[in-house]
């Protein structure tokens, strides 16, 4: 069965800092990954989807990568903005298995 | 362009009572159709999901059921509602399988 892992579960950064995001899976057999952010209350904003035969994806200050055979992917954010803060999760295809999220908090 | 809504936003239910969630996608046809649930301190669980009319695959067994009387309507119920179901409720939707998900706003449920 796939676990998905993210770490850290709750990260504070000063506005302007590049920051990581991480996940891990523990089954390296998957379709895709895909990345989304939540805000508190709301519903998933997808923000990038990886196929398992690709390396990287890019979206605007967004840069996910994945490393199938590690079993990880990370999430970059470039020059970090207050706008930014919200709960960052990865699921993993072919059973859309969630992290359970790292809580970002960007100060202005 | 697609967008998807899901209602009621919010809802409070006695445990014992029924309960009916409905999501409708506009802008595509013959989408992929999913039910998540996200619990107060665990992750986003997949309950349910959706390939064409009348077709519902479960993910888990629960107190609950799905159903898809119209291509673009997806409606979650149970007969009795437990304390257990309580959390928040996402609808998503994909043109293909394994393709970008896009979830609705959320119906958060409180059962008491």
């Amino acid at each position: 069965k796939q676990e998905v892992t993210q770490i850290p579960a709750a990260l504070s950064v000063p506005e302007g800092e590049n920051l990581v995001l991480n996940c891990s899976f523990t089954d390296s057999a998957i379709y895709n990954l895909q990345w989304f952010r939540q805000d508190p209350g709301k519903g998933l904003t997808s923000l990038l989807l990886i196929q398992s035969s690709q390396r990287e994806q890019t979206s605007g200050r967004l840069n996910a990568s994945l490393d199938k055979s590690s079993g990880r992917s990370t999430l970059y954010i470039a020059a970090s903005q207050p706008g930014d803060s919200a709960t960052y999760l990865c699921a993993v295809r072919p059973d859309m298995r969630f992290g359970a999220g790292t809580r970002l908090t960007v100060k202005p | 362009s697609q967008t998807i809504h899901q209602w009621p936003a919010t809802l409070v239910q006695p445990v014992g009572s029924p309960l009916s969630l409905e999501c409708t996608v506009e802008g595509t046809s013959n989408p992929n159709l999913y039910w998540y649930r996200q619990a107060a301190g665990r992750g986003l669980q997949l309950l349910f999901y959706s390939v064409g009319i009348g077709q519902i695959s479960s993910e888990v067994p629960q107190n609950l059921s799905a159903s898809r009387p119209q291509d673009r309507q997806f409606i979650l119920s149970s007969k009795k509602l437990l304390l257990s179901d309580s959390g928040f409720y996402l609808c998503a939707w994909s043109r293909q399988a394994q393709e970008t998900q896009y979830f609705g706003p959320g119906t958060r449920l409180l059962v008491l």
